[in-house]
């Protein structure tokens, strides 16, 4: 089984830029989160989301920042208008089950945006 | 709010070595989640364990074994005979049950880190 996909693995933007990041979920799951990880800073959740819906975007800075996991399609963390602060890794996991269930996320390799 | 410590920033140790990483997390709820998962340096986040709050019992896997405590909110990760390739950074995760109510059940609240080194 294929895991949890992300690309671009790379990343480079200048200021003002857009930036987007693709998540494929492991096979079977439907359940996508967005987790950014800032030089010296632990991992901070950022979106949970299901199919067509967003779930609980708490962790999501209010603005330049969206999310979103179609119907059919990866999932897409958007970052418009990118400033040198946005520079991180950003993780994708998936879940089976989720809403259901408090379940294991599967971590995809992340993706390392470096903005100039 | 759910926190999670690790003290530990950085361990080193030389193979052959026993470590510990400590952690220790902060909930109001009565039924949570407890992981651990380890970032080598190639940078991919793998999942190495879950817990239930209800289960205490201390679990073995190869060289990895984890000490659950509810008593002192700890859940602590023991490396038996480590080895260089267990150098990564390890990462301690908290999640809410989904039976807590509202939509953050799916948030994992993770501790800093603790960047293990392992010497040959």
């Amino acid at each position: 089984n294929a895991g949890v996909m992300q690309n671009p693995r790379h990343l480079v933007r200048r200021r003002g830029q857009e930036a987007r990041l693709r998540c494929s979920p492991m096979k079977g799951h439907s359940h996508v989160y967005w987790y950014r990880q800032l030089p010296e800073e632990g991992l901070k959740f950022m979106v949970y989301l299901q199919k067509e819906n967003i779930i609980d975007e708490s962790g999501m800075p209010k603005e330049r920042f969206s999310a979103e996991f179609p119907k059919e399609g990866p999932s897409i963390l958007r970052i418009q208008q990118v400033v040198r602060g946005d520079s991180a890794a950003y993780f994708c996991a998936s879940s089976p089950l989720g809403g259901i269930k408090t379940d294991t996320q599967y971590f995809g390799p992340g993706t390392r945006l470096t903005v100039l | 709010a759910q926190k999670v410590t690790q003290a530990q920033t950085e361990i080193s140790v030389v193979e052959k070595e026993d470590v510990t990483l400590d952690c220790v997390y902060e909930t109001r709820d009565t039924t949570y989640y407890l992981f651990w998962y380890k970032q080598p340096p190639s940078g991919e986040l793998v999942f190495l364990i879950r817990r239930n709050s209800f289960d205490e019992q201390n679990e073995i896997s190869g060289r990895y074994s984890w000490n659950f405590q509810k008593s002192t909110s700890s859940f602590n990760f023991t490396i038996t005979a480590s080895q260089v390739v267990d150098s990564a950074v390890y990462f301690c995760a908290l999640s809410r049950s989904a039976n807590a109510g509202g939509t953050s059940y799916g948030k994992l609240t993770f501790g800093q880190g603790t960047i293990l080194t392992v010497h040959p």
